[in-house]
């Protein structure tokens, strides 16, 4: 089966660090763009990371720029979101996401809740 | 940043209803636009990419419409199944996602 596994979630206080995890299965990870992307309890979504195909380029927004870092390791078919100076309000679900090329997102994983708690 | 602003919030309908759904975009972003369904405690659904390009195994009642700044999202003949919160999302310049229209019943 083609899927997405997250794990690595749970609960920080504030001002700690998390490492989330995404396990490809079915497909070669490196052969797509990968991002991360979350979902507050009851809210919408918020772009987190990219990376490109051939990792050399990564993407963050503002609002994650410099305390979280995405990266990818080819043999475990995984890509990593690695999560500092977390926030109360990084408290979210979690996603792995594969993109279509030059398009939306087709394939998520199940989601790892992160809670930060001060 | 691209603001996405998606209307209505809140959408009451009923089976075999048309249902229309708007997404405005702050600035242009060409047909760099996805759906997206989503239900309670599961991960999103892309249903459309590229502002009406229909995805593999999404039922032809869903279409999508639009390019620069103002889209659509219809379903023609609303099904049981349907009843769900649907998402716009811009790729045009990083990514942002619209807040979401609950369509309930």
């Amino acid at each position: 089966d083609v899927q997405l596994v997250e794990s690595g979630g749970g609960l920080v206080q504030s001002g700690g660090s998390l490492r989330l995890s995404c396990v490809a299965s079915g497909f070669t990870l490196t052969n797509y763009e990968m991002i991360w992307v979350r979902q507050a309890p009851g809210k919408g979504f918020e772009y987190l990371s990219y990376i490109s195909i051939s990792g050399s380029h990564t993407e963050y927004p503002d609002s994650v720029k410099g305390r979280f870092t995405i990266s990818r390791d080819s043999a475990k078919n995984s890509v990593y979101l690695q999560m500092n100076s977390l926030r109360d309000e990084d408290t979210a679900i979690y996603y792995c996401t594969r993109r279509l090329p030059y398009g939306g997102y087709e394939l998520w994983g199940q989601g790892t809740l992160v809670t930060v708690s001060s | 940043d691209i603001q996405m602003t998606q209307s209505p919030s809140t959408l009451s309908a009923s089976v075999g209803d048309r249902v229309t759904i708007t997404c405005r975009a702050s600035q242009s972003i060409s047909r760099w636009l996805a759906w997206y369904q989503q239900k309670p405690g599961k991960a999103p659904k892309l249903l459309i990419d590229k502002a009406s390009s229909l995805q593999n195994g999404v039922p032809s009642r869903f279409s999508g419409s639009g390019s620069g700044t103002e889209f659509t999202l219809t379903i023609s003949s609303l099904q049981p199944d349907d009843f769900a919160t649907y998402y716009c999302q811009q790729y045009n310049s990083y990514s942002t996602f619209g807040q979401g229209t609950k369509v309930e019943t």
